[in-house]
């Protein structure tokens, strides 16, 4: 059965302390691994999609990483306006393009 | 990037009353688009996928006769919560695929329902 597992749940980090957030997936055929940023009351924005083991994405503090097995969104020396909650998905091969969701990891940034 | 617009933001009906929401692509053509629906500190709950031009694909436990979907073209869909009850309050959320960005989704911002 695909999967997504999201840990941790919740992230507490002082400005400027560099962390990682994890994202475990089983899948048939992976197609994608999608990561997206959702704020309170509103619609999750787009962040990043990879899409074979090994490839690497970067926007501004954010990186995220894929292997086989799991993806990792890296987030250096972050900000309070990153404070949101941080969900991935992945595409299966055999799917309607439908996305399978972690319960997303609640990050909050301390001034 | 994508952008995908839904309206309303936000609606309070009265019970038995049915709601549209409409979703919208702005700057591509969505060959499918999707509908979520997200409980409070919950993560997004697939409703239902639709393909331009096609009848909606339900996901299970979802009423297609309660929850009306319409695909008539490449940059808009509806959803239409007909004979609405309290328990439908929720915060429903739009997504269009972009085949050339990659096929993935792009999401609205979202419309909460309240049903009274």
């Amino acid at each position: 059965e695909d999967q997504v597992t999201q840990s941790p749940e919740a992230l507490r980090l002082q400005e400027g302390e560099s962390s990682s957030l994890n994202c475990s997936y089983t899948v048939s055929g992976l197609r994608g691994l999608f990561w997206y940023r959702q704020d309170p009351g509103k619609g999750p924005e787009f962040l990043f999609t990879l899409y074979s083991a090994g490839e690497e994405k970067e926007k501004e503090r954010l990186k995220a990483t894929l292997t086989k097995k799991e993806s990792f969104l890296h987030i250096t020396a972050p900000k309070p306006e990153d404070s949101a909650t941080y969900l991935c998905a992945v595409q299966a091969m055999d799917s309607n393009y439908q996305l399978i969701w972690g319960a997303g990891t609640k990050l909050i940034i301390k001034p | 990037g994508a952008v995908v617009s839904q309206h309303p933001s936000w609606v309070i009906c009265k019970s038995g009353t049915s709601v549209k929401i409409e979703c919208r692509s702005l700057d591509f053509q969505a060959t499918t688009m999707f509908w979520y629906r997200q409980f409070p500190k919950q993560s997004l709950m697939l409703m239902a996928t639709s393909n331009e031009g096609s009848k909606a694909t339900y996901e299970q436990g979802v009423e297609k006769d309660k929850f009306l979907i319409n695909h008539a073209s490449l940059t808009l869909s509806t959803l239409t919560v007909t004979s609405a009850h309290p328990e439908d309050s929720s915060f429903y959320i739009c997504s269009a695929r972009d085949p050339y960005r990659g096929d993935t989704q792009y999401f609205g911002p979202g419309t909460r329902l309240t049903v009274l």
